[in-house]
């Protein structure tokens, strides 16, 4: 069974660096071909992809949040850390933490996001 | 960045009944291995987003047979063939084609009547 978590400040403040960690269980980030990435959802909005790790720690980030985002992974804790820098209201959000699966499919193989954790809620607020 | 837009924003569907999402994206999702880089996810209320139909058309495990993906291309459709009251939600479409290019649509959120 995979169950992920998600675990951080549910205030910030403007222009601090966020960070938030997630802790997984039912899987290993030394499996090849397994991810973990971090979504968020702004109050009533849509969903935004941040940023994703993989098992041979191959990072892959938003573009227009590039700049403000690194992305780890501490396998002996079965932990993936997402830190994010600058932090403004408009990051307000429920920050979710993402098991990427993969398939294989002929000589392919395939990604794609199967348990979410339950979310964080982030306030950016003075 | 590939654009995703879903139509219509809201949709109200006698249960019973049948319900069709539609997702269009800025360019294809087709791959030259064939395949569409395609997923849909429901978020229902108060819950985390959970996966429905992955590759466009594959349903995931545990999904009911009632929900049906297809399309190619720029155009795609989500099918719920009997709407139930357990299907109320937010329906999103995520398109993975460059895996550092990964956007979702804005959402359809579906009612019962």
């Amino acid at each position: 069974q995979i169950t992920l978590k998600e675990s951080g400040p549910t205030l910030v403040e403007p222009t601090q660096t966020l960070m938030l960690t997630c802790t997984f269980s039912g899987f290993s980030l030394t499996t090849t071909k397994v991810g973990v990435g971090w979504i968020r959802q702004p109050p009533g909005k849509a969903l935004e992809w941040l940023a994703l790790i993989y098992w041979d720690n191959d990072k892959r980030y938003s573009p227009s949040l590039e700049n403000r985002l690194t992305i780890t992974k501490d396998t002996s804790r079965n932990q993936v850390v997402l830190i994010m820098a600058n932090m403004d209201p408009v990051d307000t959000a429920t920050y979710y933490c993402v098991h990427r699966r993969s398939v294989p499919v002929a000589d392919t193989v395939f990604y794609f996001f199967d348990y979410w954790g339950q979310g964080a809620h982030v306030t950016v607020s003075s | 960045d590939i654009e995703m837009t879903q139509s219509p924003l809201s949709l109200a569907v006698t249960p019973g009944e049948p319900a069709s999402l539609s997702c269009r994206s800025s360019q294809s999702l087709l791959h030259s291995n064939g395949y569409n880089y395609l997923d849909w996810f429901v978020q229902k209320p108060g819950q985390s987003p959970q996966l429905l139909i992955y590759l466009g058309s594959t349903r995931a495990s545990g999904v009911p047979d009632r929900f049906s993906g297809s399309g190619s291309g720029t155009d795609f459709t989500l099918k719920i063939s009997r709407v139930e009251a357990e299907d109320v939600g937010v329906y999103y479409c995520m398109q993975a084609l460059y895996s550092s290019l990964i956007t979702f649509g804005q959402g359809t959120r579906l009612e019962i009547k």
